[in-house]
């Protein structure tokens, strides 16, 4: 089946512990995106991958960083999270830019 | 700022009734999404629309491009519990190659 799968779903963590969320697709596509969900702010992209090595920064990138050292994986990582990175986090992947993106099922994050 | 706009933000009404919702912009784009999102699920993709006045439909949702391809609208025909969820509308604006997304409309219909 088709997918992307992220990890963890849900963390509670507290201010400045570095925490990784992994995101992996079986689609071999070459574009991966991180976005951060915040209500009434719809999807905001945080950084982006257009394939492997190749990472650039989105509309939000500040205190996150990323890496695609393989095709299939793009993990998002945050290396002394604050509260106000508390949001819900999404992957996604696509065969371009600005085709279809297919997203995963999301990351809770809360950070106290 | 959002490029794309989308109203109303919130919308609960009946099962059986009919809603439209906008997807509005003074951009022009080359082409325009419509995502749905139900709680717990990332958002999936329901329908793409690139030529100004194209109409699409999908069952019971009718989805409109403007003909200056600057707005879009999706229109519900009577409703049912199974259409709540969070409608995302996304466009590529004409010259650049970034996809951006309205802020959503929260959509339930009560039973």
């Amino acid at each position: 089946e088709a997918q992307v799968t992220q990890n963890p779903r849900y963390l509670i963590t507290v201010t400045g512990k570095k925490l990784t969320v992994t995101c992996s697709q079986n689609m071999n596509h070459e574009y991966m995106s991180w976005y951060r969900q915040d209500p009434g702010l719809g999807l905001r992209q945080i950084y982006y991958s257009m394939n492997v090595e190749v990472t650039d920064k989105g509309d939000v990138p500040e205190g996150y960083k990323v890496s695609r050292k393989e095709k299939r994986n793009f993990p998002l990582i945050l290396e002394s999270p604050s509260p106000n990175q508390t949001s819900l986090y999404f992957c996604a992947s696509s065969p371009n830019q600005v085709g279809t993106q297919y997203f995963g099922p999301g990351t809770r994050l809360t950070v106290l | 700022t959002q490029l794309l706009e989308q109203s109303p933000q919130f919308l609960s009404i009946q099962e059986g009734e009919n809603l439209t919702v906008y997807c509005n912009s003074s951009s022009v784009f080359s082409s325009l999404q419509w995502y749905r999102q139900e709680p717990g699920e990332g958002p999936v993709l329901l329908v793409t629309v690139v030529t100004g006045g194209e109409v699409k439909k999908l069952k019971r949702l009718t989805f409109q491009f403007g003909d200056a391809r600057k707005d879009s609208s999706l229109h519900i025909t009577a409703a049912q519990p199974g259409d709540t969820g969070l409608y995302l509308c996304a466009g590529v604006m004409v010259g650049a190659q970034k996809l951006v997304f309205g802020q959503g409309t929260r959509l339930t219909i009560n039973p």
